[in-house]
């Protein structure tokens, strides 16, 4: 089977811009979740999509949203960038949901300068 | 509330043993444990539910004291293979979000 799969795999943008990243999961899994990745902060949960429902989200701000289609790909938009959300931003997909085994796309880095 | 993980970082020669802790002061459901490589993606390694068991992946074992809160991950023998960061995910019930610990990167050198 193929990986979870990230698009773009690097984006640099500038203050004020918006985002879209995108997420395939592995097939058949209906569950994708997201997470930021920063030196300081670790791997900070987003949000989980179950077929096409938000199921959990984490502590962000609402420029983050995101989207999960019917054939389970995401999509994750961050709007009105800030220099603080420069980070790698992991995609992982499950089979049922984040209390089971994850598998995690290699991410996409944003840099916003 | 995130878990605090416990050291931050350990350096290990080759065939050593070490201990990885993760504590909450919250009640739990679950403990995810994930590794992730240098410029990899985090892989899982395996998840613990509440009721103190222990499991095992290669020669890296845990448990979950459910009275504690607390998981430990067992680094036995350890390889070169298992440099990395490791990070505890919790759960405070069943389909709640994971949040993850700061993580505690470990070396092993030959």
């Amino acid at each position: 089977k193929a990986g979870v799969t990230q698009t773009p795999r690097y984006l640099i943008k500038t203050r004020g811009q918006q985002v879209t990243l995108s997420c395939s999961p592995i097939s058949g899994h209906r569950s994708v979740s997201w997470y930021q990745q920063t030196p300081g902060q670790g791997l900070q949960f987003l949000f989980e999509y179950f077929s096409e429902t938000q199921r959990n989200k984490g502590n962000f701000p609402g420029r983050f949203s995101g989207r999960q289609f019917s054939n389970s790909r995401s999509e994750m938009n961050v709007s009105t960038l800030e220099l603080g959300d420069s980070a790698l931003y992991l995609c992982a997909s499950s089979p049922r949901g984040t209390y089971n085994e994850q598998f995690f796309g290699p991410g996409t880095r944003l840099t916003v300068l | 509330q995130q878990p605090v993980q416990s050291p931050q970082a350990v350096i290990l020669r080759e065939g050593e043993d070490a201990v990885i802790n993760c504590s909450s002061s919250k009640a739990l459901y679950s403990v995810h444990w994930y590794r992730q490589k240098h410029g990899e993606a985090p892989v899982f390694l395996m998840i613990l539910l509440k009721g103190g068991e222990q499991k095992g992946h290669e020669k890296i074992s845990a448990s979950f004291n459910e009275k504690k809160q607390q998981s430990s991950l067992y680094l036995t023998a350890s390889q070169l293979s298992y440099s990395g960061t490791y990070f505890c995910g919790t759960e405070r019930a069943a389909g709640n979000k994971l949040t993850f610990g700061g993580g505690t990167r470990v070396l092993v050198k030959p």
